[in-house]
């Protein structure tokens, strides 16, 4: 059974640093794209960044130069580094399997609150 | 980026009566490849998105066949048959051939 679990989501202050994991079971995260997308409160879903087979990062526009993607497959798992934080970066973050231009997993989302 | 635009944005609909949503793209969804990845997602209250059709018109795993998907080019449309009480959420369309994914504005269903 696939299965997605995100950690790491909290308050943090405007400017601050947080990493987010993704922990995937029932396969092999180093044979799909992965990647995270982000759904700010009462509003849609937004694709944040997304990592592909091969290491090959992309990043949406708004936060492009501030998150990283990453991933361990000893650990199969992947992460999320947040650097300065911004109020609008406050969001559920979803940790999904990109399978063929598609997200057919998602995980159950990591609260991350950008606050003073 | 890609815009998607879902119509309409709210749907309130009679138990066993027939609904449908409209989702149109700025540009083709025709890969290179000759696909076109254009998907549909449920999103119940309080839980995460669920995937329901892939590349136009392929359900998913699970997914009872009241829904169905259908379109071409930048013009899609998911139908539901028979709306049922469990039908109740947030639908999106999202488009994968070009990056960044992009999602419509969401269709909250929910029942007369």
């Amino acid at each position: 059974e696939v299965r997605l679990v995100e950690s790491g989501g909290g308050l943090i202050q405007p400017g601050g640093s947080l990493r987010l994991s993704c922990a995937a079971s029932g396969f092999s995260i180093s044979t799909y794209y992965m990647g995270w997308v982000r759904q700010a409160p009462g509003k849609g879903l937004e694709s944040v960044s997304i990592l592909s087979r091969d290491g090959t990062s992309y990043y949406a526009d708004p936060v492009r130069g501030r998150f990283i993607v990453s991933r361990d497959n000893s650990k199969n798992t992947l992460y999320l580094q947040m650097n300065t934080v911004r109020a609008d970066d406050t969001a559920v973050y979803y940790c999904v399997r990109d399978n063929w231009y598609s997200f057919d997993y998602w995980g159950q989302g990591a609260l991350v609150t950008v606050s003073s | 980026d890609v815009v998607m635009t879902q119509s309409p944005l709210s749907l309130p609909v009679t138990l066993g009566q027939p609904a449908s949503i409209s989702c149109r793209s700025s540009q083709s969804l025709v890969n290179s490849d000759g696909n076109t990845y254009l998907n549909w997602f449920q999103q119940r209250p309080g839980q995460s998105p669920r995937r329901l059709i892939y590349k136009v018109s392929n359900r998913d795993s699970g997914v009872p066949d009241r829904f169905s998907g259908s379109g071409s080019g930048t013009d899609f449309t998911l139908n539901i048959s028979r709306v049922e009480a469990e039908d109740v959420g947030i639908y999106y369309c999202m488009q994968g051939t070009h990056w960044p994914r992009t999602f419509g504005q969401g269709t909250k269903v929910e029942i007369k």
